[in-house]
């Protein structure tokens, strides 16, 4: 099935580790983004990418880091994880490079401890 | 700043009419959207409007005043499966998704 693949589903890490969230997608969208989803809170932006080979700050980019070495694959790091990252992750990509429908992967929830 | 505004949780009745609202203020205008997320699972995209009035797909319709800064879902002939967030997202002058908190919308028989 065509879509968004996200790893891990769900991730329980201490506080200083280093983690990757994978994100893989098959649809050949140029744009990809990885969201947070927090609580009482809209999703926040943390990075993006409109094509291979380049990537942006958005909105909560501190602590993380992206690479978009392929038009697939867009993971997302955390050097030293802190509590405050604990949170619920979404990949997403879109066909164009402005945001129209977005596609969603089903999420990481990590936690950070 | 950049401001999206709406319900936290609403209420309705199987087989009745909801209206869900949403304001917005942000830097520049690039479309409102309407996105619904079932509890645990991931956004799925429902309507993108760009001009102002009335965009009927099925039993969900959205609108959209640009001058007022504000837009509205309208659900149908509501079904326990509608229970569900719907996220309202402003696309800004950067061309970058402002999101609302959602509005948690529960469903009785």
């Amino acid at each position: 099935i065509a879509g968004i693949t996200q790893a891990p589903t769900s991730q329980i890490l201490a506080a200083g580790r280093r983690m990757t969230l994978r994100c893989t997608q098959d649809m050949r969208h140029n744009a990809m983004y990885w969201y947070r989803q927090d609580l009482g809170l809209g999703l926040r932006l943390i990075h993006y990418s409109n094509t291979a080979g380049t990537t942006g700050k958005g909105e909560v980019p501190d602590g993380y880091s992206v690479s978009r070495a392929n038009t697939d694959d867009f993971p997302l790091t955390l050097a030293s994880a802190v509590p405050s990252q604990t949170s619920v992750y979404f990949c997403a990509s879109s066909e164009g490079q402005a945001p129209g429908e977005l596609f969603f992967g089903e999420g990481s929830r990590l936690t950070v401890l | 700043g950049q401001n999206i505004d709406q319900p936290t949780e609403m209420t309705a009745t199987e087989g009745a009419i909801v209206q869900i609202n949403c304001t917005y203020q942000t830097s520049g205008f690039n479309g409102l959207f309407w996105y619904q997320q079932h509890a645990g699972e991931a956004p799925t995209f429902l309507s993108y409007n760009v001009l102002d009035g009335l965009e009927e797909k099925g039993r969900f319709s959205s609108f959209l005043s640009r001058s007022k800064g504000y837009s509205y879902l309208l659900l149908k002939e509501l079904q326990m499966k509608d229970s569900a967030s719907y996220l309202c997202a402003n696309m800004d002058s950067n061309y970058q998704l402002i999101w609302g908190a959602g509005t948690k919308l529960i469903i009785k028989p």
